[in-house]
């Protein structure tokens, strides 16, 4: 990969409501798509993964992503999102076959009551 | 717990010192990284090593220097420090090898204060 976009650098919203946080990556081969997520005082630890086959991926925490290779995008969504989900969120993007992780400049997510 | 240990914690020194962040990978992990996180910069990688061997590089200053020992571990030396060196230092590692996932699972980080 190229480079990997975080469209919204903050996301604020409510307790309940649902919640997208948009990446876009650039890249001229395949790629392997991560989310991270780190909460205050913390490491990154992994959220999802997009490796190959289904585009759509679930992961930790109710979290789900979808690939979508024509828009070069990997949105991650929440249905219903807690206050707990209060946290920096990390899109990465590996090349397949590559050393490289490139990461996003992050999305910090507040959620209100 | 990821099971990547960094040490120390905390480190606070003056401008012109040297410092030296040590990281102990996940057992069986091959691939260590090094990353700078500040308010202004956000996450920056700085560098990779593969079974000892550097195999990424990134916006690692001329100041700064990492290695990989026999025994996986890594440290992240850190010299003629300057007050933008301030930051949040992480590790993580990965099993690295060809045809693994390569996600990477992050230390809890070393927080540097150069005053």
């Amino acid at each position: 990969a190229q480079s990997v976009t975080q469209l919204d650098s903050q996301v604020p919203v409510f307790e309940e409501a649902p919640v997208e946080l948009r990446c876009n990556y650039s890249s001229s081969v395949s790629v392997y798509l991560f989310w991270y997520v780190q909460y205050p005082n913390q490491g990154l630890q992994l959220l999802l993964k997009y490796l190959s086959g289904s585009t759509l991926v679930k992961g930790i925490n109710g979290f789900e992503a979808e690939f979508n290779k024509s828009q070069t995008s990997f949105h991650l969504r929440k249905p219903s999102v807690h206050i707990s989900d209060t946290a920096e969120y990390f899109c990465a993007a590996l090349n397949t076959g590559g050393f490289k992780t490139i990461f996003g400049a992050g999305t910090r997510l507040f959620v209100k009551a | 717990d990821s099971g990547v240990t960094q040490t120390p914690k905390h480190l606070i020194t003056a401008t012109g010192q040297r410092v030296t962040l040590r990281c102990s990978p996940r057992s069986g992990d091959l691939s260590v990284y090094w990353y700078q996180q500040s308010l202004d910069q956000g996450l920056q990688f700085l560098i990779q090593y593969y079974n000892g061997e550097e195999r990424a590089k990134g916006n690692i200053l001329e100041r700064f220097s990492a290695q990989q020992f026999p025994d996986l571990h890594s440290e992240l030396n850190l010299s003629s420090l300057e007050l933008g060196d301030s930051a949040l230092y992480f590790c993580a590692s990965s099993v690295g090898l060809p045809g693994s996932s390569y996600e990477q699972y992050f230390g809890p980080g070393t927080r540097l204060t150069v005053t």
